[in-house]
């Protein structure tokens, strides 16, 4: 069990649709990454925040957006949903206040858009 | 964008052998690498690292090598068993941007 939270494990929703993945990260962990892992693709960097700013960002579509919380806990939102935003969605978080250290992942959400 | 590539989808060693996972990145700003392994319907997990600073590190049966003026990396993992069975990812970061390849499965055959 890395500590990082996901829900839902699998959403299963219709083109056009919206929906929002949620992850709460490591207690203590200040850094949240979101990453979309298509069929036998790699990890796709989407975004990253750290206590709350955006402070990189990858091929993160404009349908796509993000943000966290107080909380220190993340939303990534996808709207006007595509069959090919299909994929398992990775949060990760990690204690690091610099830079990307380790990563701590979640077991993902799986997205199946039909 | 493929800043991080791992050319070999795939690799089957026998147990026991040396398993030799190969990494290569383009962007000359990476100054952090990492090894990750995923099972099946789980999280990557953190194997290993190096820092820009160093060309090897140890951990147990994993070893990383850095060679930056090639811009390669490779994972050894001496001696391979049958748990070591996954997908790894090789990870390169440089500040808070951390990009991954493909992934190389690799099978190690009892």
């Amino acid at each position: 069990d890395s500590g990082v939270t996901q829900t839902p494990k699998h959403l299963i929703t219709a083109t056009g649709q919206r929906v929002t993945l949620r992850c709460s990260p490591r207690s203590g962990d200040l850094s949240v990454y979101w990453y979309q892992q298509s069929l036998d693709q790699g990890l796709q960097f989407l975004i990253q925040y750290y206590n709350g700013e955006e402070r990189a960002k990858g091929n993160i579509l404009e349908r796509f957006s993000a943000q966290q919380f107080p909380d220190l806990h993340s939303e990534l939102n996808l709207s006007s949903l595509e069959l090919g935003d299909s994929a398992l969605y990775f949060c990760a978080s990690s204690a690091q206040s610099y830079r990307a250290g380790e990563l701590f992942f979640g077991e993902g959400s799986r997205l199946t858009v039909l | 964008d493929q800043q991080v590539k791992q050319n070999s989808p795939s690799l089957s060693v026998q147990e026991g052998r040396i398993s030799i996972l190969n990494c290569d990145y383009t962007n000359s700003m990476f100054d952090y690498f990492l090894w990750y392994k995923k099972y099946p319907a789980e999280g990557p997990t953190f194997l290993i690292s190096i820092s820009s600073i160093k060309d090897k590190n140890e951990d147990g049966r994993f070893t990383v090598f850095l060679n930056k003026s090639a811009k390669h990396l490779s994972l050894h993992i001496v001696p391979s068993q049958p748990g070591d069975s996954a997908v790894y990812f090789c990870a390169a970061s440089a500040g808070y941007d951390m990009r991954f390849g493909a992934g190389t499965r690799l099978t190690v055959k009892p």
